[in-house]
């Protein structure tokens, strides 16, 4: 298993161009999260899934989108980077959401100029 | 909501004993978990506590105590492999969101 796979590793944007974070676990996980990390503030959700065709928010949705038409697949979309947007990227998933350990890809860390 | 606080930083000497706090603020608990992230990697998972008492598990040990909305990560017989940050995250029962606190960054000296 391949576990929690995510490109790319690092991204350089300018402000106001988009695109998509690939998020992609092998586990048959039904729950897929996806988390912005920060110094000194800790990993906060985006977004959410518990399942394909399922989405919801986390606690900071502005300015990012979500869909899940696989369970393999969670990617995080971009709509108008900002710089406030620069941070580093984790996807996790788990078998279910309650009390089941999150297992974290290794990060994009996203730079918006 | 939830206000997750814990340490900044702590320093610990090779072979020692530290323990890492976390105090939590929740509307409906569903559990706590402690995480492990060296610098520039992901979180790996630790340790789980839903019930109050001490989980071990190796040279690490987490206590919960719902009462109070407080948990320890105890590490033993420390290593210099042991410096990384310890996340603390809680979960509540009517939204499927986990909180993450800002962690706490772990040196371990000689």
């Amino acid at each position: 298993n391949a576990g929690v796979t995510q490109t790319p590793k690092f991204q350089v944007l300018k402000t106001g161009q988009s695109m998509t974070l690939q998020c992609a676990q092998d586990m048959n996980h039904e729950y897929m999260s996806w988390y912005r990390q920060d110094p000194g503030m800790g990993l906060r959700l985006i977004h959410y899934s518990v399942g394909a065709g399922i989405t919801d928010q986390g606690e900071v949705p502005n300015g990012y989108n979500v869909s899940r038409s696989t369970t393999e697949d969670f990617p995080l979309r971009l709509l108008s980077a900002a710089p406030s947007q620069t941070s580093v990227y984790f996807c996790a998933s788990s078998y279910g959401q309650g009390t089941d350990t999150q297992y974290f890809g290794p990060g994009t860390r996203l730079t918006v100029l | 909501g939830q206000n997750i606080d814990q340490p900044t930083e702590m320093t610990a000497t090779e072979g020692a004993i530290v323990q890492i706090n976390c105090t939590y603020q929740t509307s409906g608990f569903n559990g706590l978990f402690w995480y492990q992230q060296h610098a520039g990697e992901a979180p790996t998972f630790l340790s789980y506590n839903v019930l109050d008492g001490l989980e071990e598990k190796g040279r690490f040990s987490s206590f919960l105590s719902r009462s109070k909305g407080y948990s320890y990560l105890l590490l033993k017989e420390l290593q210099m492999k042991d410096s990384a940050s310890y996340l603390c995250a809680v979960r509540e029962w009517d939204n499927n969101d986990m909180r993450f606190g800002a962690g706490t960054r772990l040196t371990v000296k000689p």
